[in-house]
């Protein structure tokens, strides 16, 4: 049983360029869940989706950044016009049920560069 | 203002001792509370999950603790080895389902 896999492993981008990070979630699981971490800092909640639907983006920037899981194919997390300040550690994780009835399960991450 | 707070500082310790843990929250009311383990370059692992009515959770060397009076968790290997050295994070649900707030995270070395 294939874990979460996310790709690219490592992405590189000059600054106003688009940034494409795809989550492919485990078998069985329609919950997805995006978390940013920064150097020396924790996990920060981005987006919460469900097949096709967007249930929590509180900790998504109002600007540049989307995403979205459709019925067919990973979820992706998309970022216009990239900046510096962008460069990050991009984390997926998906769980079977929501977190009421468990916990969720982890990506290897995208670690984004932003030139 | 919320926060979750772990040690900053990695705590260093010698091979078969117990490494203790500490995170402590503010202004939340978790249902329950999870710890993660870190590696470089790789996403977290999921480890022990307590809930708000469970005192203490062991799973082989691993044990927490959960002390909602406290607003405190204690996570504790024992004996440990060089293979457990990483950073600990440790989790709570706000919002009841929605999304995890993390800690910051505590660098565990553990040297033979």
């Amino acid at each position: 049983n294939a874990g979460v896999m996310q790709n690219p492993r490592h992405l590189v981008r000059r600054r106003g360029q688009e940034a494409r990070l795809r989550c492919s979630p485990m078998k069985g699981h329609s919950h997805v869940y995006w978390y940013r971490q920064l150097p020396e800092e924790g996990l920060k909640f981005m987006v919460y989706l469900q097949k096709e639907n967007i249930i929590d983006e509180s900790g998504m920037p109002k600007e540049r950044f989307s995403a979205e899981f459709p019925k067919e194919g990973p979820s992706i997390l998309r970022i216009q016009q990239v900046v510096r300040g962008d460069s990050a550690a991009y984390f997926c994780a998906s769980s079977p049920e929501g977190l009421r009835q468990g916990t969720q399960y982890f990506g290897p991450g995208t670690r984004l560069l932003v030139l | 203002s919320q926060k979750i707070e772990q040690n900053s500082e990695a705590l260093n310790i010698q091979e078969g001792k117990t490494a203790t843990l500490t995170c402590n929250y503010t202004n939340y009311s978790p249902a329950y509370l999870q710890w993660y383990r870190q590696d470089p370059g790789r996403g977290p692992v999921f480890l022990l999950l307590i809930r708000e009515n469970e005192k203490e959770k062991r799973k082989e060397r691993l044990k927490v603790t959960f002390d909602t009076t406290l607003k405190q968790s204690l996570f504790h290997i024992t004996a440990s080895q060089p293979a457990d050295s990483a950073t600990y994070l440790c989790a709570l649900d706000p919002e009841y389902g929605n999304k995890l707030v993390f800690g910051a995270g505590t660098i565990l070395r553990v040297k033979s």
